[in-house]
Protein backbone atom coordinates (compact mmCIF):
# COMPACT_ATOMS: atom_id res chain seq x y z
CA UNK A 1 0.00 0.00 0.00
CA UNK A 2 1.30 3.30 -1.12
CA UNK A 3 1.74 5.50 1.81
CA UNK A 4 -0.09 8.43 -0.11
CA UNK A 5 -3.26 7.47 -2.08
CA UNK A 6 -4.72 9.44 -4.42
CA UNK A 7 -7.15 9.04 -6.89
CA UNK A 8 -6.00 9.70 -10.68
CA UNK A 9 -8.92 10.36 -12.09
CA UNK A 10 -9.13 11.90 -14.90
CA UNK A 11 -11.22 14.79 -14.16
CA UNK A 12 -12.55 16.49 -16.50
CA UNK A 13 -15.17 20.24 -15.92
CA UNK A 14 -16.29 23.25 -17.69
CA UNK A 15 -14.42 26.61 -17.09
CA UNK A 16 -15.65 28.58 -14.11
CA UNK A 17 -16.29 25.24 -12.11
CA UNK A 18 -14.67 24.53 -9.06
CA UNK A 19 -12.27 21.53 -8.95
CA UNK A 20 -12.32 19.46 -5.62
CA UNK A 21 -8.96 16.96 -5.51
CA UNK A 22 -8.54 14.80 -2.40
CA UNK A 23 -5.37 12.77 -1.25
CA UNK A 24 -5.41 10.10 1.98
CA UNK A 25 -2.24 9.27 3.60
CA UNK A 26 -1.57 6.14 6.09
CA UNK A 27 1.26 7.55 7.96
CA UNK A 28 0.92 9.16 11.08
CA UNK A 29 4.61 10.92 11.19
CA UNK A 30 3.64 12.97 8.23
CA UNK A 31 3.69 16.51 8.97
CA UNK A 32 4.04 18.94 5.97
CA UNK A 33 1.85 18.70 2.31
CA UNK A 34 2.67 19.72 -0.29
CA UNK A 35 0.27 20.21 -3.83
CA UNK A 36 2.42 20.34 -7.01
CA UNK A 37 0.65 20.74 -10.48
CA UNK A 38 2.88 19.20 -13.25
CA UNK A 39 2.06 20.14 -16.92
CA UNK A 40 2.66 17.45 -19.64
CA UNK A 41 6.38 17.23 -21.03
CA UNK A 42 7.44 19.06 -17.65
CA UNK A 43 8.44 18.90 -14.22
CA UNK A 44 6.47 19.70 -11.17
CA UNK A 45 6.22 23.14 -9.61
CA UNK A 46 5.28 23.65 -5.80
CA UNK A 47 1.42 24.83 -5.93
CA UNK A 48 0.85 24.70 -2.05
CA UNK A 49 2.76 24.18 1.09
CA UNK A 50 0.59 23.29 4.39
CA UNK A 51 1.56 22.64 8.15
CA UNK A 52 -1.00 22.44 10.11
CA UNK A 53 -4.75 21.12 9.80
CA UNK A 54 -7.39 23.78 8.80
CA UNK A 55 -7.20 25.78 5.56
CA UNK A 56 -5.05 27.86 3.54
CA UNK A 57 -5.72 29.95 0.99
CA UNK A 58 -3.73 31.42 -2.47
CA UNK A 59 -5.90 33.10 -4.75
CA UNK A 60 -7.91 30.79 -6.43
CA UNK A 61 -6.84 27.59 -4.61
CA UNK A 62 -7.27 26.12 -1.21
CA UNK A 63 -5.19 23.66 0.47
CA UNK A 64 -7.11 21.46 3.08
CA UNK A 65 -5.97 19.41 5.98
CA UNK A 66 -7.99 17.16 8.42
CA UNK A 67 -4.97 15.30 10.14
CA UNK A 68 -7.87 13.02 12.60
CA UNK A 69 -8.79 11.54 9.23
CA UNK A 70 -5.51 11.48 7.23
CA UNK A 71 -7.02 13.60 4.94
CA UNK A 72 -5.72 16.08 2.03
CA UNK A 73 -7.42 18.37 -0.42
CA UNK A 74 -6.80 20.80 -3.16
CA UNK A 75 -9.61 23.51 -4.52
CA UNK A 76 -9.45 25.81 -7.49
CA UNK A 77 -12.09 28.40 -7.88
CA UNK A 78 -13.09 29.34 -11.27
CA UNK A 79 -11.26 27.20 -13.11
CA UNK A 80 -9.62 28.10 -16.21
CA UNK A 81 -8.21 26.08 -19.39
CA UNK A 82 -5.13 26.89 -18.24
CA UNK A 83 -5.17 24.81 -15.11
CA UNK A 84 -5.47 21.40 -17.05
CA UNK A 85 -2.46 19.24 -15.30
CA UNK A 86 -1.77 17.17 -13.30
CA UNK A 87 -2.09 17.47 -9.61
CA UNK A 88 0.10 15.48 -6.97
CA UNK A 89 -0.22 15.72 -3.51
CA UNK A 90 2.66 14.71 -1.61
CA UNK A 91 4.58 14.98 1.81
CA UNK A 92 7.90 14.47 2.85
CA UNK A 93 7.28 12.03 5.84
CA UNK A 94 9.32 14.20 8.76
CA UNK A 95 12.73 13.40 10.21
CA UNK A 96 14.71 11.71 9.40
CA UNK A 97 13.18 11.30 5.71
CA UNK A 98 12.67 15.27 5.47
CA UNK A 99 14.08 14.64 1.22
CA UNK A 100 12.35 11.89 0.38
CA UNK A 101 8.95 12.93 -0.93
CA UNK A 102 5.84 10.06 -0.88
CA UNK A 103 3.88 11.19 -3.86
CA UNK A 104 -0.11 10.21 -4.79
CA UNK A 105 -0.41 9.27 -8.19
CA UNK A 106 -1.36 12.60 -9.31
CA UNK A 107 -5.15 13.31 -10.47
CA UNK A 108 -5.13 14.70 -14.61
CA UNK A 109 -7.34 17.31 -14.81
CA UNK A 110 -9.19 18.78 -17.96
CA UNK A 111 -10.88 21.86 -17.42
CA UNK A 112 -12.90 22.66 -20.89
CA UNK A 113 -13.31 26.37 -22.66
CA UNK B 1 17.41 33.25 -10.72
CA UNK B 2 17.90 30.10 -13.33
CA UNK B 3 15.98 27.29 -12.46
CA UNK B 4 16.88 23.33 -12.02
CA UNK B 5 17.97 22.40 -15.46
CA UNK B 6 18.64 18.61 -16.75
CA UNK B 7 20.81 17.28 -19.19
CA UNK B 8 20.19 15.71 -21.93
CA UNK B 9 16.27 16.36 -21.87
CA UNK B 10 15.87 13.30 -24.61
CA UNK B 11 17.73 9.93 -24.49
CA UNK B 12 17.30 6.69 -26.57
CA UNK B 13 19.34 4.03 -25.48
CA UNK B 14 18.99 -0.08 -25.68
CA UNK B 15 19.02 -2.78 -23.38
CA UNK B 16 22.13 -3.41 -21.66
CA UNK B 17 23.52 0.23 -21.78
CA UNK B 18 24.27 2.34 -19.15
CA UNK B 19 23.41 6.03 -19.20
CA UNK B 20 24.66 9.22 -17.22
CA UNK B 21 22.26 12.06 -16.16
CA UNK B 22 23.15 15.56 -15.15
CA UNK B 23 21.70 17.94 -13.05
CA UNK B 24 22.33 21.39 -11.90
CA UNK B 25 20.35 22.48 -8.63
CA UNK B 26 19.23 26.30 -8.37
CA UNK B 27 22.66 28.41 -7.51
CA UNK B 28 22.94 28.37 -3.50
CA UNK B 29 21.09 24.67 -3.30
CA UNK B 30 22.92 22.11 -1.81
CA UNK B 31 20.17 19.02 -1.20
CA UNK B 32 19.70 17.18 -4.95
CA UNK B 33 16.96 14.68 -5.11
CA UNK B 34 16.26 12.20 -7.21
CA UNK B 35 12.97 10.86 -8.69
CA UNK B 36 11.76 8.39 -11.22
CA UNK B 37 8.04 8.67 -12.73
CA UNK B 38 6.22 5.74 -14.57
CA UNK B 39 2.65 5.64 -16.00
CA UNK B 40 2.14 2.63 -13.67
CA UNK B 41 4.14 3.07 -10.18
CA UNK B 42 3.98 7.41 -10.26
CA UNK B 43 7.05 9.30 -9.07
CA UNK B 44 9.17 7.38 -6.66
CA UNK B 45 12.19 8.61 -4.77
CA UNK B 46 15.54 7.44 -5.90
CA UNK B 47 17.80 9.25 -3.67
CA UNK B 48 18.96 11.80 -2.09
CA UNK B 49 22.65 14.09 -1.98
CA UNK B 50 23.77 17.15 0.52
CA UNK B 51 26.69 18.12 0.11
CA UNK B 52 28.28 15.70 -1.44
CA UNK B 53 26.92 12.46 0.74
CA UNK B 54 24.22 10.29 0.07
CA UNK B 55 21.64 10.53 2.96
CA UNK B 56 18.89 8.45 1.87
CA UNK B 57 18.20 5.81 -1.12
CA UNK B 58 14.69 4.14 -2.10
CA UNK B 59 13.67 1.20 -2.91
CA UNK B 60 15.70 0.58 -5.95
CA UNK B 61 18.44 -1.77 -7.42
CA UNK B 62 21.88 -1.25 -7.44
CA UNK B 63 22.33 -0.26 -10.81
CA UNK B 64 21.14 2.72 -9.77
CA UNK B 65 23.50 4.96 -8.44
CA UNK B 66 24.33 8.88 -8.28
CA UNK B 67 26.97 10.84 -6.74
CA UNK B 68 27.32 14.66 -6.14
CA UNK B 69 29.91 17.28 -6.33
CA UNK B 70 31.43 19.95 -4.54
CA UNK B 71 29.54 22.68 -6.91
CA UNK B 72 26.34 21.09 -5.65
CA UNK B 73 25.78 19.63 -9.34
CA UNK B 74 24.38 15.63 -9.52
CA UNK B 75 24.33 13.16 -11.76
CA UNK B 76 22.29 9.85 -11.82
CA UNK B 77 23.95 6.58 -13.43
CA UNK B 78 21.89 3.90 -14.80
CA UNK B 79 24.04 0.60 -15.80
CA UNK B 80 22.62 -2.18 -17.56
CA UNK B 81 19.74 -0.72 -18.78
CA UNK B 82 16.13 -2.43 -18.94
CA UNK B 83 13.40 -1.78 -20.84
CA UNK B 84 11.67 -1.13 -17.53
CA UNK B 85 13.85 1.69 -16.94
CA UNK B 86 12.32 3.73 -19.41
CA UNK B 87 10.43 6.96 -17.50
CA UNK B 88 10.85 10.27 -17.07
CA UNK B 89 14.13 11.46 -14.29
CA UNK B 90 13.17 14.18 -11.97
CA UNK B 91 15.77 16.22 -10.11
CA UNK B 92 14.66 18.60 -7.22
CA UNK B 93 16.99 20.85 -4.97
CA UNK B 94 16.13 22.63 -2.02
CA UNK B 95 18.34 24.92 0.80
CA UNK B 96 18.55 21.91 2.47
CA UNK B 97 16.71 18.59 3.36
CA UNK B 98 13.92 20.41 5.07
CA UNK B 99 13.14 23.03 2.70
CA UNK B 100 10.92 23.21 -0.38
CA UNK B 101 11.96 21.11 -3.20
CA UNK B 102 12.01 22.56 -6.78
CA UNK B 103 11.79 20.30 -9.80
CA UNK B 104 13.62 20.66 -12.96
CA UNK B 105 11.97 19.36 -16.01
CA UNK B 106 13.34 16.17 -16.27
CA UNK B 107 14.83 13.82 -18.45
CA UNK B 108 12.77 11.53 -20.53
CA UNK B 109 14.56 8.05 -20.93
CA UNK B 110 13.39 5.80 -23.37
CA UNK B 111 15.47 1.96 -23.26
CA UNK B 112 14.35 0.04 -26.49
Amino acid sequence: QKEVEQDPGPLSVPEGAIVSLNCTYSNSAFQYFMWYRQYSRKGPELLMYTYSSGNKEDGRFTAQVDKSSKYISLFIRDSQPSDSATYLCASPGGPPNDYKLSFGAGTTVTVRA
Amino acid sequence: KAGVTQTPRYLIKTRGQQVTLSCSPISGHRSVSWYQQTPGQGLQFLFEYFSETQRNKGNFPGRFSGRQFSNSRSEMNVSTLELGDSALYLCASSWTSEDTQYFGPGTRLTVL
